[in-house]
């Protein structure tokens, strides 16, 4: 069974600086696709980022990106540049790329941005 | 833009009544999803469609139902309230195949089951 495991409930930053949020995943499977999503107070989920397994290259958008350690099952989200409106629950996600493509989420980590 | 829409923000129910949670999206997506987001649990899938008429259970079915009729349609039917599906629902959809893997959530759905 596929899993993920989001190992920090909270977290805080002050304004302006750096954070990484810790993503591990399990599965047997060589292809899949893993994602970070946001999830403001109240509003809808978007896509941070997401990042194709067989792609060495870490991700980036913007000011964010990702650590893709693919061996130890690891896919951390640093977010420079912290602003008040990162202030939102992040959900890792992984989505295997055979047979049905349902998504796996992560417990969630509450990031609170300070001003 | 991609819209998920579902049916309601919230919603009060009693115990025992049959409940409906309506999703729709505008994007001719394949893939539906409802998901269940309680707080320390994250999203835990309760059902998912790949194609009209077509379902399959996710981790958590039991006490729920699905029914999708038309593509761009997915409802979540709970046959009988109960207190401890007092949650946050959400719908999300994707596709099609492998290259577009987005999933695009509705704002959710507050039920609370009194």
């Amino acid at each position: 069974a596929q899993t993920v495991t989001q190992s920090q409930p909270e977290m805080s930053v002050q304004e302006a600086e750096t954070v990484t949020l810790s993503c591990t995943y399990d599965t047997s499977e060589s292809n899949y696709y893993l994602f970070w999503y946001k999830q403001p107070p109240s509003r809808q989920m978007i896509l941070v980022i997401r990042q194709e397994a067989y792609k060495q290259q870490n991700a980036t958008e913007n000011r964010f990106s990702v650590n893709f350690q693919k061996a130890a099952k690891s896919f951390s989200l640093k977010i420079s540049d912290s602003q008040l409106g990162d202030t939102a629950m992040y959900f890792c996600a992984f989505m295997i790329t055979s047979g049905t493509y349902k998504y796996i989420f992560g417990t969630g980590t509450r990031l609170k941005v300070l001003a | 833009d991609v819209k998920v829409t579902q049916s309601s923000r919230y919603l009060v129910k009693r115990t025992g009544e049959k409940v409906f949670l309506e999703c729709v999206q505008d994007m001719d997506h394949e893939n539906m999803f409802w998901y269940r987001q309680d707080p320390g649990l994250g999203l835990r899938l309760i059902y998912f469609s790949y194609d009209v008429k077509m379902k399959e259970k996710g981790d958590i079915p039991e006490g729920y139902s699905v029914s999708r009729e038309k593509k761009e349609r997915f409802s979540l039917i709970l046959e009988s309230a109960s207190t401890n599906q007092t949650s946050m629902y959400l719908c999300a959809s994707s596709g099609p195949g492998r290259g577009n893997t987005e999933a695009f959530f509705g704002q959710g759905t507050r039920l609370t089951v009194v």
